[in-house]
């Protein structure tokens, strides 16, 4: 079965620095998301992209975060200068499409990758 | 900023029992979905409710949804410990995610 695979699945890093999360989405899904959980708490949406632009972005994604399709397959998030705070866990999702009539928006998740800030 | 809410944050129930969890949305919104996590696991989607008054089941677990209460319930009937996980309802295109609830089924 498809699935959506991510990208080291734990990243340790100085503050400052920058990283860089790997996903890569099922291979026809069309719609492409990154979420974050703070350890323990709920899941908090950062940005949707699709067309190779941004859909839609929380107010977490600032300046900071930045996300990309480099090639047919990759999806990546970068945060440019990591706080303390951005440790948590990112996930990635994927979907078909956006209507929930017809289950395309069902989302798929990865594994996640657990980013800890120095 | 909407606000989505889900109680109990925690439950534990025995092995057989029947119990709900329930998520209050502060807006209005045209779907909510329901999630499963397992601890250290990612999510599973369990349910998306489209309309007033739709419920939907799979196996132990039913979802409703009263858009005018702005409520969704998740029914678990007599629990078994496979369902032990962590509980997310969330709405607005799952941009907006529950405070989770955190259910441990005791033999």
């Amino acid at each position: 079965e498809p699935e959506v695979t991510q990208t080291p699945s734990h990243q340790v890093t100085q503050m400052g620095q920058e990283v860089i999360l790997r996903c890569v989405p099922i291979s026809n899904h069309l719609y492409f998301y990154w979420y974050r959980q703070i350890l323990g708490q709920k899941v908090e949406f950062l940005v949707s992209f699709y067309n190779n632009e941004i859909s839609e972005k929380s107010e977490i994604f600032d300046d900071q975060f930045s996300v990309e399709r480099p090639d047919g397959s990759n999806f990546t998030l970068k945060i440019r200068s990591t706080k303390l705070e951005d440790s948590a866990m990112y996930f990635c999702a994927s979907t078909l499409g956006r209507e929930a009539a017809t289950g395309t928006d069902t989302q798929y998740f990865g594994p996640g990758t657990r980013l800890t800030v120095l | 900023e909407l606000k989505v809410e889900q109680n109990p944050l925690f439950l534990s129930m025995q092995e057989g029992k029947n119990y709900t969890i329930y998520c209050n949305y502060s807006t209005t919104s045209d779907r909510l979905y329901w999630y499963r996590q397992d601890p250290g696991k990612s999510l599973e989607s369990l349910f998306v409710l489209l309309s007033n008054g739709a419920v939907k089941q799979e196996g132990r677990l039913m979802a409703s949804l009263d858009t005018k209460a702005r409520l969704s319930t998740l029914h678990i009937t007599a629990a078994v410990h496979d369902l032990s996980a962590t509980y997310f309802c969330a709405v607005d295109n799952q941009f907006y995610f529950g405070t989770g609830t955190s259910l441990t089924v005791i033999p």
